[in-house]
């Protein structure tokens, strides 16, 4: 199993701003995900993000609009850059655990005024 | 396409109650599926999963069998009580890779 730390669990930004969101996992692990859940809609894929190399992206998402950082096995950043209101949603980290187990984080419920 | 349609919610049913949300799925040949809950104030915890044709995925007494035929996986549980209350998300693996494709979610409420 793996024990996933994200924060902030919440916040609420000015549009034109970035947040950086966190993801913290107990154990060593070579994928990790970045998902977004909207109101209404489905987890949708944004990122997929390894260590020592650049994160893959989904079609609809760019790297300037959500750079993500991972400096090493245990831990990566998603951040939402120059942000409107069509970026309020909830952010997700996961990682997939050996037997196509996704263990996710609590989730970054984020609203842009 | 590949894609997941689940049924909208929010389901409501009494303790005790049988409860099916039901689940179908487009793709590319036998993609493993698994079935999400969120339970309140929770992050997303794999429920049960299937991984070929006529498997069945079972735990804490929900069940979903992989039919090929009707390209379902639809999700059950005999008896529900209040703590099943959460929102329930259908997936299933995309071809040849790595990714999951998810449900829009269905909310289920039990009350006693």
């Amino acid at each position: 199993s793996a024990v996933i730390s994200q924060k902030p669990s919440r916040d609420i930004c000015q549009r034109g701003t970035s947040l950086t969101i966190q993801c913290q996992v107990d154990s060593q692990v070579t994928m990790m995900f970045w998902y977004r859940q909207q109101p209404g809609q489905s987890l949708t894929l944004i990122a997929t993000a390894n260590q020592g190399s650049e994160a893959t992206y989904e079609s609809g998402f760019v790297i300037d609009k959500f750079p993500i950082s991972r400096p090493n096995l245990t831990f990566s950043t998603l951040t939402v850059s120059n942000m409107s209101p069509e970026d309020s949603s909830i952010y997700l980290c996961s990682v997939e655990a050996p037997g196509e187990k996704l263990f996710f984080g609590s989730g970054t419920q984020l609203s842009v005024l | 396409g590949n894609s997941v349609t689940q049924m909208e919610g929010p389901v409501t049913l009494s303790e005790e109650a049988f409860l099916t949300i039901n689940c179908t799925y487009t793709a590319t040949g036998y993609p493993s599926l698994f079935w999400y809950v969120q339970y309140p104030g929770e992050g997303l915890q794999l429920l049960l999963k299937a991984t070929k044709a006529d498997d069945k995925g079972s735990n804490k007494g929900f069940e979903a069998t992989y039919r090929k035929e009707t390209t379902s996986f639809h999700l059950e549980k005999g008896s529900v009580q209040v703590s099943d209350s959460a929102v329930y998300f259908c997936a299933r693996r995309g071809f040849n890779t790595d990714k999951l494709i998810f449900g829009t979610g269905t909310r289920l409420q039990v009350f006693p």
